[in-house]
């Protein structure tokens, strides 16, 4: 089974610029939720969709984030425009629906640095 | 907020030796996870356990669920076992995760 896939693994962009990046959950998870460690702080939840509709999108930081999961598969992450303050590793992460084993798989990140 | 706290914030061991880590939340929770980060920044997925114990090899969990709290056992620990673990919690199954600040293990020779 292939696990999370997240693209690209880095991304260096000006201030300003506009970058999107991208998750491939685990096939027919359901649950999607995407996350993010900036500045060497805590791991902070971002948002959630079950299949391609936002269940919870209380961690978005402001309205320069923008995420979609169109048809319910894979998901992008846009900010636009990227600040000082987005830089950091973002994470994406999945897990099923009702199978009684509900531990995350997190993909390896995304290391986006803004300059 | 629901707040998880992780101790010790650091430890260093000897190949071999045996650590207990441990995560305090201050609410009542329907999910509770352990993960390891290793060197190169992935996120591995150690255990569910929102209540009892589990074993994987040289790793074991406890979650005493009343008491608020968890505790994650290293036995024989080996360099390969160096890096943050984290402890995560929410609400319900499929919901979002508050994360602990981490114990940074590092395993020596």
């Amino acid at each position: 089974e292939a696990g999370v896939t997240q693209f690209p693994s880095h991304s260096v962009i000006e201030k300003g610029q506009t970058v999107t990046l991208r998750c491939d959950p685990i096939s027919g998870h359901d649950n999607l939720y995407w996350y993010r460690r900036v500045m060497g702080k805590e791991i902070k939840f971002l948002l959630h969709f079950v299949k391609e509709s936002k269940q919870d999108e209380s961690g978005m930081p402001n309205n320069r984030f923008l995420a979609e999961r169109t048809g319910g598969t894979y998901s992008t992450l846009k900010v636009q425009p990227a600040e000082l303050e987005d830089s950091g590793v973002y994470f994406c992460a999945s897990n099923p629906l009702g199978t009684g084993n509900y531990g995350y798989t997190f993909g390896s990140g995304t290391r986006l640095t803004v300059v | 907020g629901i707040q998880v706290e992780q101790s010790p914030p650091d430890l260093i061991l000897q190949e071999g030796a045996n650590s207990t880590l441990r995560c305090n939340f201050s609410d009542s929770v329907n999910n509770l996870q352990w993960f390891h980060q290793n060197p190169w920044g992935q996120l591995i997925n150690l255990f569910y356990i929102p209540s009892g114990t589990k074993q994987n090899g040289r790793l074991s969990a406890t979650t005493v669920a009343t008491e608020r709290y968890s505790l994650l056992y290293i036995s024989s620990s080996q360099t390969t076992d160096s890096g943050v673990y984290f402890c995560a919690v929410g609400p319900g199954t499929a919901s979002k995760l508050t994360f602990g600040t981490g114990t940074r293990l590092q395993v020596t020779l």
